[in-house]
């Protein structure tokens, strides 16, 4: 069974910049939430993809997207990067069917925004 | 509003001992979910646990045990005789009851465990 899977590992970018992450699910997982996770913090919750629509979205503004693909993947995007934008993000995947399940995390794409 | 406690903010031990980790959660949702989750220093969040709301029985796994209770809003983490691969930052977590196919998960601010040899 493959775990979540994220990449780059690493990333720096300048302010002003765009950004995009990407994600792969867990086999036989439905469903990807993204969460930011600033230093010293616990895990914001961004938003979640579900059928390649958007289903649930936290306090983030709009420059935060994403898009989920047909093999359930999935990609984080983020445009007009601020330096407060730097953080781990952390994709997570879950197997949704009559009920929400356990989210399952990939290892966190690094960003520093300068 | 729901949101999840963390009052300890580090914590220090010397291998083998026992050490426990206090989470306070605020939900009006009747039907949640409580898990706890380990960050080592390479960033991933493994799973520890998930309990029901409706399943105040606690659990022992191995050196993990974990003790719910709804009548103060406490979901606390045990480990028994902790080892220096215990260390880390562990997180407690909530998801409510928001219906369809939403699965957000609401954490606490982490306590960073330091287990010395």
């Amino acid at each position: 069974e493959t775990g979540v899977t994220q990449s780059p590992t690493h990333l720096i970018k300048t302010r002003g910049q765009q950004v995009t992450l990407r994600c792969s699910s867990q086999s036989g997982h439905n469903t990807v939430s993204w969460y930011q996770q600033a230093l010293g913090q616990g895990p914001q919750f961004i938003f979640q993809y579900y059928r390649e629509e958007e289903n649930g979205r936290g306090n983030f503004p709009p420059r935060f997207s994403g898009l989920q693909f047909p093999n359930y993947s999935s990609e984080l995007n983020v445009n007009a990067l601020e330096l407060d934008d730097s953080a781990l993000y952390l994709c997570a995947s879950s197997l949704v069917t009559r009920t929400q399940g356990t989210q399952y995390f990939g290892p966190g794409t690094r960003l520093l925004v300068l | 509003a729901q949101k999840v406690t963390q009052a300890q903010t580090e914590i220090s031990v010397v291998e083998k001992e026992d050490v426990t980790l206090d989470c306070v959660y605020e939900t009006r949702d009747t039907t949640y979910y409580l898990f706890w989750y380990k960050q080592p220093p390479s960033g991933e969040l493994v799973f520890l646990i998930r309990r029901n709301s409706f399943d105040e029985q606690n659990e022992i796994s191995g050196r993990y045990s974990w003790n719910f209770q709804k009548s103060t809003s406490s979901f606390n983490f045990t480990i028994t005789a902790s080892q220096v691969v215990d260390s880390a930052v562990y997180f407690c977590a909530l998801r409510g009851n928001y219906g369809g196919a939403t699965n957000k998960l609401i954490f606490g601010t982490g306590t960073l465990l330091a287990v010395q040899p």
